[in-house]
């Protein structure tokens, strides 16, 4: 374990399914990120939280929704999904600008 | 726009063997640089963090060395084993703009026994 746990670990849903993901880190960082790995693709960034506010949604479809509701949590809701969104989804976590980032294992995510 | 290129794509190398990873990096303005290492399927391992105003860090077999006026940076990793087979990812911390952590595409690696 990093310090960064994520689940589930897989998850297999429905384009008609609403689901969720969960992150949950107890490093004392005060800012949590979601980012989306596609097959042959860098890490795209999705949301950034920082003190619990979200400073960044780098234009991600409206069917992914993140919740921060305090500083160790981080979710992203999932509904009426595409194929296309199968991928796995990495959960960060920084202090400030001068520190690195710890990743969670990731939720590789199924949309059938 | 900050913009991380990584090369070779892929590497394979016979077990024993030291070798290099290289990760090139657009705008030098940068806080500090992170090399992960990634096994198939899963998350990011982090190996080294250098900042902006260091030259070097070493971690065991591992040595990464940040040239930011030339925006370059290597990972070095001494007397290979099967074990050390991964993708190795290079990111840039950024101090402005939308995207804090910039990744490159990743080396992967196989190392042969």
């Amino acid at each position: 374990e990093t310090g960064v746990t994520q689940t589930p670990r897989h998850l297999v849903m429905g384009m008609t399914n609403k689901k969720s993901l969960k992150c949950e880190q107890h490093l004392g960082h005060n800012a949590m990120y979601w980012y989306k790995q596609s097959a042959k693709k860098p890490l795209e960034l999705m949301f950034v939280y920082s003190l619990e506010e979200r400073v960044e949604n780098n234009s991600v479809p409206s069917r992914f929704s993140p919740e921060c509701p305090n500083s160790s949590h981080l979710f992203l809701h999932l509904h009426t999904l595409q194929p296309e969104d199968s991928a796995l989804y990495l959960c960060a976590s920084s202090r400030d600008y001068g520190d690195g980032y710890t990743f969670g294992s990731g939720t590789r995510l199924t949309v059938v | 726009k900050q913009e991380v290129t990584q090369i070779p794509a892929a590497l394979s190398v016979p077990e024993g063997e030291n070798l290099v990873l290289n990760c090139s990096f657009t705008d030098s303005a940068i806080y500090n640089l992170q090399w992960f290492r990634q096994d198939p399927g899963k998350g990011l391992t982090s190996l080294l963090l250098i900042q902006s105003s260091q030259r070097e860090q070493t971690s065991g077999r591992l040595n990464a060395s940040l040239d930011k006026s030339s925006g370059r940076s290597t990972l070095y990793i001494a007397a290979s084993q099967p074990g050390d087979s991964a993708t190795y990812l290079c990111a840039v911390r950024i101090p402005s703009g939308n995207t804090p952590l910039v990744f490159g595409k990743g080396t992967r690696l196989s190392v042969i026994a």
